[in-house]
């Protein structure tokens, strides 16, 4: 099946750095939306994101897809290490009760302390 | 929190038994997925519900079943275990604006023998 490419594949940072990932498609989605998934846990959501080109927050978290809709970001500032963990990204398409969600491959993250 | 419970949380079973997990929802979600995440595959959709009663398959169906008598539980079975189908398997139920969200359950650890 068809999996959204993301990059870095994985990281090592320091705590406090800053740390940005990417998500890539050759489909355009309307909706993206961010997770993070601990071991042995199921993904949490995020963040949603609706409008193309809109920069939306979570606490540290900052991500945005852009106005071509085929890619995202998501901005980890002052990590922490309970950052570490598997970030993945989801294309959302189709409409309202039709929706198909295409994953991502995933960023493992792991921080310094 | 979703209010999403899967049951067992770990189960092994030997190949070709029938496995049934449970997927309990507590806030009258109407659309109920189940995902199974495997290394170097990401998440993949068994099968979804819209209803009760109305269900629909995904991309990795061949060996699984579904049933939804009820809004808050989503049952999956697998007819005849097999080895290939350990995995974790994850339960998600849509919601959020425009139900573009996507929220998952803690996830079920299967092992086939």
């Amino acid at each position: 099946g068809q999996q959204l490419n993301q990059s870095p594949q994985s990281m090592f940072i320091q705590e406090g750095e800053d740390v940005s990932m990417n998500c890539t498609s050759s489909s355009i989605f309307n909706t993206w939306l961010w997770y993070k998934q601990d071991p042995g846990e199921g993904p949490v959501l995020l963040i949603a994101l609706y409008k193309a080109g809109e920069l939306t927050s979570n606490g540290r978290l900052t991500a945005q897809f852009g106005i071509t809709r085929k890619d995202s970001f998501l901005n980890i500032s002052a990590s922490i290490p309970s950052d570490v963990g598997i970030y993945f990204c989801a294309g959302v398409a189709g409409a309202s009760g039709t929706y198909k969600y295409i994953f991502g491959t995933g960023t493992r993250l792991k921080v310094l302390a | 929190d979703a209010g999403i419970t899967q049951s067992p949380r770990h189960k092994v079973t030997e190949t070709g038994t029938p496995v049934t997990l449970r997927c309990h929802q507590t806030e009258n979600h109407r659309y109920m997925y189940w995902y199974r995440q495997d290394p170097g595959h990401g998440l993949r959709l068994i099968h979804y519900s819209y209803g009760v009663k109305d269900t629909d398959k995904g991309e990795v169906s061949d060996g699984y079943s579904v049933s939804r008598s009820k809004t808050e539980d989503f049952l999956l079975t697998l007819e005849s275990a097999t080895s290939s189908q350990t995995s974790v398997y994850f339960c998600a139920i849509s919601a959020g604006a425009q139900l573009g969200e996507q929220f998952f359950g803690p996830g079920t650890r299967l092992t086939v023998l």
